[in-house]
């Protein structure tokens, strides 16, 4: 089984409110990922977690909070958005120490900031 | 920087043909290979990894490696318009830890 889950598939919020992104998975991975992709653009890597711990913040703006409260999920945390972080949110899993490293993704969540 | 380059297409190709997409990468100490397919509006899902030269097959995919020209292919045979969508070859380069570098995507579409 490589499934990932994500809830909501759809969230609309407004620029004021806080929102969050939730990710499961009960393959046994290590490692999971938050992505960000727009319309005809490659994801766009944010943040990674490897053994619980944050690892990676490619210097994503403080509004989006990422969260692992166990080794099965992930959270992102929405606050204060801005229309451009419109986009479709990916979470993704992996081994975390395996060559190859493979990683599986969510169906996504398709998030509209009004 | 890290880089993986592929040709935006679309590449169009008619039902039956071989589709054959391609993908360059900058770090050369890169260990890991895969090629992902995205339908519109819905995520990457994993057709193949490759780490070793050479021709890896799975059903009618294909994945060629070679390390010294650092480059990576995708070859589907019998294509189907089933297959239309855009394919992202992802690549794990040295020193990322777990972090995949994306290409920005071949679009394909294949004609009935």
């Amino acid at each position: 089984d490589t499934e990932v889950t994500q809830t909501p598939k759809h969230l609309v919020m407004g620029m004021t409110n806080k929102k969050s992104l939730k990710c499961e998975q009960h393959m046994g991975h290590r490692a999971m990922y938050w992505y960000k992709q727009k319309a005809k653009k490659p994801p766009e890597l944010m943040f990674v977690y490897s053994y619980e711990k944050l690892s990676i913040n490619e210097s994503v703006p403080s509004r989006f909070s990422p969260e692992c409260p166990n080794s099965s999920l992930l959270n992102l945390h929405l606050h204060a958005l801005q229309p451009e972080d419109s986009a479709l949110y990916l979470c993704a899993s992996s081994q975390g120490a395996a060559v190859p490293n493979t990683q599986y993704f969510g169906p996504g969540t398709r998030l509209t900031v009004l | 920087q890290k880089e993986v380059e592929q040709n935006s297409g679309p590449l169009s190709v008619p039902e039956g043909a071989i589709a054959s997409l391609n993908c360059t990468y900058s770090d050369r100490g890169s260990q890991s290979f895969f090629w992902y397919r995205q339908y519109s509006g819905k995520s990457p899902e994993l057709i193949m990894f490759i780490y070793s030269n050479g021709d890896k097959e799975d059903g009618r995919f294909t994945a060629q490696l070679n390390k010294a020209s650092q480059y990576v292919s995708l070859l589907i045979r019998d294509s189907q318009p089933s297959d239309s969508a855009t394919y992202l070859c992802a690549v794990n380069p040295t020193q990322a830890g777990t972090a995949l570098i994306f290409g920005k995507g071949t679009t394909l579409s294949v004609s009935s």
